[in-house]
């Protein structure tokens, strides 16, 4: 079974700060999605990563995809109150069709 | 414009009672799938259409069916609702399976509460 962990699992910080988020696995996966997902909606996806050291950028947003595709991680830079919401690792591979996701992690920015 | 529909939003049933939840798209995609994401928890993927081929996990329990008759339309159906089934109810497309870089576009989730 293919296991994605998220850390951390709540983040609360103010306006303007930097964070990071990780995503981290024992099992290599042959894509790695983000999704964002706010209260009572269905998540919205930010960004696939598919080769092994991949770096994206997304305004704000920069998505790493480790050398190994085990792991990935998300920086936002000065973080804003919209920023807010569930942030949810998925991979894809080991033959599953479907997506795997981590546990997510809670984004609360603060004004 | 709405790509992936659920109906409805919000759904109350009572314990024992079938209800049926419905999903429609407009992109013409291949694949549907069906997750439950209960509160605070990650979704689980519960099953999967690639066309009219169905695709059940391993874990899923008996009580979840579902139908697909065309493809636009896929259907969740519980048979006897639980207190634990009580969720969020996701339905994703993806116009194909295999590839790595296939994307999954999500509905607005449906969500059950259980009496």
């Amino acid at each position: 079974t293919q296991l994605l962990e998220q850390s951390p699992q709540f983040l609360s910080i103010q306006e303007g700060e930097n964070l990071t988020v990780y995503c981290n696995s024992s099992s290599v996966f042959s894509s790695l999605q983000w999704y964002r997902q706010e209260p009572g909606e269905g998540p919205v996806l930010l960004v696939t990563v598919v080769t092994g050291g991949e770096v994206k950028k997304l305004k704000r947003l920069t998505f790493q995809f480790g050398d190994a595709r085990k792991d990935s991680s998300l920086h936002i830079t000065a973080a804003q109150p919209g920023d807010t919401g569930l942030y949810l690792c998925a991979g894809k591979g080991g033959g599953a069709d479907g997506l795997t996701f981590g546990k997510g992690t809670h984004l609360i920015i603060q004004p | 414009d709405a790509m992936v529909i659920q109906n409805p939003r919000y759904q109350v049933t009572q314990f024992g009672k079938p209800v049926t939840l419905s999903c429609s798209q407009t992109l013409n995609h291949n694949v549907m799938y069906w997750y439950q994401q209960k509160s605070s928890q990650a979704p689980k993927l519960l099953f999967h259409y690639y066309d009219k081929d169905f695709n059940n996990e391993a874990d899923t329990p008996d009580n979840f069916q579902s139908r697909r008759p065309n493809t636009s339309f896929c259907f969740l159906d519980i048979r006897s609702p639980g207190l634990g089934d009580a969720a969020m109810y996701l339905c994703a497309t993806s116009r194909e399976s295999g590839t790595n870089t296939d994307t999954q576009y999500f509905g607005p989730g449906t969500r059950l509460t259980v009496l």
